[in-house]
């Protein structure tokens, strides 16, 4: 069974550029979540998707964050303008409604650095 | 939301039992507790998972106390490998999937030959 992809692995761009990040989660999994995590912090939830809906962006800075999740597969996470502080790690991870312990499977992240 | 407390770091050496303790005061009646691994420049592991009593599955056991308002990973016999950070959470497990999970710092382990 293939994890869950992320791209790309690495990007550095100049504050107040714009960036996407791409997520296609394992097959089946019909929740999909989106994390920040900052060096030496645990994930920090951003935004969770059940299909292509929204369950959670509570925490979602939504002035300059953007995700949405086509179709229920694929996901996309968009940063624009960027800040010095969105440097971290954007974690996606997805679960099966089907797996009574909802156990989520990260991806490698994308490690995001703004200069 | 039920906060958990863990230590910030641990130290073991090879072939010892480790044992890590979480704090969640205020675990609501349905939140099951969950464990999760973490290695350099990786995504988190799922390891374990329960709800009350005790768990074991083939890398770890978790002791959980009857008031549920802490619980305990135990690895045993500790390698090298296991060297990372290893997180404590809870949640309601409902029909939608577990929702509002927050992940703490973690503790720190450093296994040593």
């Amino acid at each position: 069974e293939a994890g869950v992809a992320q791209s790309p692995r690495y990007k550095i761009i100049e504050k107040r550029q714009s960036v996407a990040f791409w997520c296609n989660p394992i097959s089946g999994h019909a929740t999909l979540y989106w994390y920040q995590q900052i060096l030496g912090q645990g994930p920090k939830l951003l935004i969770q998707f059940q299909n292509n809906g929204v369950v959670d962006d509570s925490q979602l800075p939504k002035d300059r964050f953007s995700a949405e999740r086509l179709k229920g597969v694929d996901s996309t996470l968009k940063i624009q303008p960027a800040k010095l502080e969105d440097s971290a790690v954007y974690l996606c991870a997805s679960s099966s409604l089907r797996d009574t312990s909802y156990e989520q499977y990260f991806g490698p992240g994308t490690r995001l650095t703004v200069t | 939301l039920a906060k958990t407390t863990q230590p910030i770091s641990m130290d073991s050496y090879e072939g010892q039992e480790v044992n890590i303790t979480c704090s969640h005061n205020n675990i609501a009646t349905n939140d099951y507790i969950t464990w999760y691994q973490q290695f350099p420049s990786q995504g988190p592991r799922f390891i374990i998972q329960g709800y009350k009593t005790k768990v074991t599955n083939e890398v770890a056991s978790l002791f959980i106390p009857a008031d549920r308002k802490s619980s305990t990973l135990s690895l045993p016999r500790v390698s090298l490998s296991d060297t990372a950070v290893y997180y404590c959470l809870v949640g309601d497990r409902g029909n939608t999937g577990f929702q509002k999970l927050v992940f703490g710092t973690g503790t720190r382990l450093l296994v040593s030959p």
